[in-house]
């Protein structure tokens, strides 16, 4: 079955220091791979994907993730952090079995960043 | 702004009862999917329908129902509610055809039952 794990329900961190939320995958064949942010009473707001080509993705607001296909990794990274990115990130892989489009999500991790 | 659009943004009922929750999905996106969130759960698919019909379905009970109508909104039906039932329950939409196109989140509903 096609799915991620997110091995850590809490990441702290400083504001300014980098940050890395971590994602693994288990999928049949090639992974489609994104990023989800969510705020407060708030939906799921896209950060980024990861398709094919380079392994280090740029996203929105300064976010990128790096692909890793040998650890089967996709971590979400960020070179300095900002309390306003304290919300809750799913990491998320595209069901492409018989064609069927759902993204299953990983549990989420919740991102702390304190001043 | 994703411009996938739910209502109500919430929701309050009791036991037994029926609720329905709208979706209308982005302009131009033929694919509406219904994901419910609870603490317990996590982000659950529950269907998807694309351009009327349903296209798949995951983890929804068959006191659960929903479609998608020509204008392409979509609508959730939840019958004989129960309180763990309540959740958040989001819509996506997306392009069909593509894997690589991101699916964009509502608001959501939060349903409390009673």
């Amino acid at each position: 079955a096609q799915s991620v794990a997110q091995p850590e329900d809490q990441v702290n961190v400083a504001e300014g220091n980098p940050l890395t939320v971590k994602c693994t995958y288990s999928v049949s064949g090639n992974p489609y791979l994104f990023w989800y942010v969510q705020y407060p009473n708030r939906g799921l707001q896209f950060l980024l994907k990861y398709i094919t080509g380079d392994n280090l993705v740029k996203g929105s607001y300064g976010f990128e993730a790096e692909f890793n296909k040998s650890q089967t990794s996709f971590h979400l990274k960020k070179p300095s952090a900002l309390v306003s990115d304290s919300a809750l990130y799913f990491c998320a892989v595209r069901d492409l079995r018989t064609g069927f489009q759902k993204l299953v999500f990983g549990t989420g991790t919740r991102l702390l960043v304190s001043p | 702004d994703s411009g996938v659009t739910q209502t109500p943004k919430h929701l309050i009922t009791a036991t037994g009862q029926r609720v329905t929750l709208r979706c209308s999905p982005r302009s131009g996106d033929l694919s509406v999917y219904w994901y419910q969130q609870s603490l317990d759960q996590g982000l659950q698919f529950l269907i998807q329908y694309y351009n009327g019909e349903e296209r798949a379905k995951g983890n929804i009970l068959e006191r659960f129902s929903a479609q998608q109508f020509p204008d392409l909104h979509s609508e959730l039906n939840l019958s004989s509610l129960e309180l763990g039932d309540s959740a958040l329950y989001f819509c996506a939409s997306s392009r069909e055809g593509t894997a690589n196109s991101p699916l964009h989140f509502g608001n959501g509903t939060r349903l409390t039952v009673t």
